[in-house]
């Protein structure tokens, strides 16, 4: 089945620098891949994805890239904001409402002010 | 947006009452279901996959008479903790996905519900 390790799994970053996530996955399978925001006592919420055909996405400043060929992806946050700080969580899955995801481990990030 | 709600958000029982969680998609019907468990600072560990008028399929080590799942209707899954334990004290999540035979999207996370178990 399905291993997606997680690193780091705590980060600080200064507000305003960049902070970046990398994951990586085992089932060459997998297709798609959620990144997912953590708040405490909350549950996770979708930030970004990005599916196997795509090698890059961005929504404003956070983006994600992927290379399938290595099975690694990564999320990238640019000009960190307070706000930033959570737990984040890579996934792999197949794009599929009714499929399983598997997570990663979870980063904390926190924001220096 | 898709919306998936949790009711309750938090409970406390005592040990050996059996408690009932709802999840619940608001604006949308969801053939599948996932029922998730989190503890303390670690990740999300699938319980059980819910699909609508059949039998949950459980993970290994998943106890299917420790945790009911119902799934009897499009927008209702619940999940039951028989004769709950300290041991059971964690977070549950539930998430659907728009599912049908699309098959197209995303699944949804609901809010969770932190159990604790005196």
């Amino acid at each position: 089945g399905e291993n997606v390790e997680q690193h780091p799994s705590t980060l600080s970053v200064q507000e305003g620098d960049s902070a970046v996530i990398k994951c990586t996955y085992s089932d060459s399978a997998s297709n798609y891949f959620p990144w997912y925001k953590q708040e405490l006592g909350k549950g996770p919420q979708l930030i970004i994805d990005i599916r196997s055909n795509v090698g890059e996405k961005k929504d404003q400043r956070i983006a994600v890239t992927l290379n399938k060929t290595a099975k690694h992806f990564s999320l990238h946050i640019t000009e960190t904001q307070p706000e930033d700080s959570a737990v984040y969580f890579c996934a792999a899955t197949l794009y599929s409402s009714a499929s399983k995801i598997i997570f990663g481990s979870g980063t904390r990030l926190s924001i220096r002010p | 947006g898709a919306v998936v709600s949790q009711h309750p958000s938090r409970v406390i029982c005592k040990s050996g009452t059996s408690v009932k969680i709802e999840c619940r998609s608001l604006d949308f019907q969801a053939t599948t279901m996932f029922w998730y468990r989190q503890f303390p600072k670690q990740s999300l560990m699938l319980m059980a996959t819910s699909n609508e008028g059949s039998k949950a399929t459980y993970e290994q080590g998943v106890e299917k008479d420790k945790f009911l799942i119902n799934h009897a209707s499009l927008t209702l899954s619940t999940l039951t903790v028989a004769s709950a334990h300290p041991e059971d004290s964690s977070f549950y999540i539930c998430s659907a996905g728009l599912g049908g035979g699309a098959r197209t999207d995303t699944q949804y996370f609901g809010p969770g519900t932190r159990l604790t178990v005196l």
